[in-house]
């Protein structure tokens, strides 16, 4: 079944303790991004990637890494979480059509709270 | 820069009504695309339509249809005979590429709640 996947799904943490939100997908896409989601803010985004070691930055980057080693994997790195990072988190993947991005495949949602 | 307006936060309708959400989009390129997305309750976000910028023919898809107008950068949503199952809450999305596909930029927007009320 063509998926991304998310994990962990929910996760509380305290204030500058480094934490990784992995994402996966496995429809062989080269596009992949991150996208917070906050009351009233919609979806922004956070750091996306065109391809393996390709990445950029979204709207929202500061305070967030990303890394594209592999081209299924794309995970979100808070090196020192802070509690506005509290918020839900998306990943999300679509192949590359006439050079723009085609339908984007969302996860399940990432769920943190941040102490 | 790029941006996605949907003024509308909330609405509220009766069954079998029909509704109308409104997109509105900026941006310095020519070619671009468009989407909408749902999220219902249950939080998952699903795909409903992509649209270039080169396209303005209107679609229509069962109860949806979307009316895209390059003169007024409006992109906007329709549903026909609404029912209980559309409640959610939709996103218009922007998506640009520059430098040769070196810059792929997603813009949402704030979204609109919609409301189906049996």
């Amino acid at each position: 079944e063509a998926q991304v996947t998310q994990n962990p799904r929910y996760l509380i943490t305290v204030t500058g303790k480094k934490l990784t939100v992995t994402c996966s997908q496995n429809m062989n896409h080269e596009y992949m991004s991150w996208y917070r989601q906050d009351p009233g803010l919609g979806l922004r985004q956070i750091y996306y990637s065109m391809n393996v070691e390709v990445t950029d930055k979204g709207d929202v980057p500061e305070g967030y890494k990303v890394s594209r080693k592999e081209k299924r994997n794309f995970p979100l790195i808070l090196e020192s979480p802070s509690p506005n990072q509290t918020s839900l988190y998306f990943c999300a993947s679509s192949k590359i059509r006439d050079g723009y991005t085609d339908t984007q495949y969302f996860g399940p949602g990432t769920r943190l709270t941040v102490l | 820069a790029q941006k996605v307006t949907q003024a509308q936060t909330e609405i509220s309708v009766v069954e079998k009504e029909d509704v109308t959400l409104d997109c509105v989009y900026e941006t310095r390129d020519t070619t671009y695309y468009l989407f909408w997305y749902k999220q219902p309750p249950s939080g998952e976000l699903v795909f409903l339509i992509r649209r270039n910028s080169f396209d303005e023919q209107n679609e229509i898809s069962g109860r949806y249809s979307w009316n895209f107008q390059k003169s007024t950068s409006s992109f906007n949503f329709t549903i026909t005979a609404s029912q209980v199952v559309d409640s959610a809450v939709y996103f218009c999305a922007l998506s640009e590429a520059r430098n040769s596909g070196g810059y792929q930029k997603v813009t949402f927007g704030t979204g609109t709640k919609l409301q189906v009320i049996p």
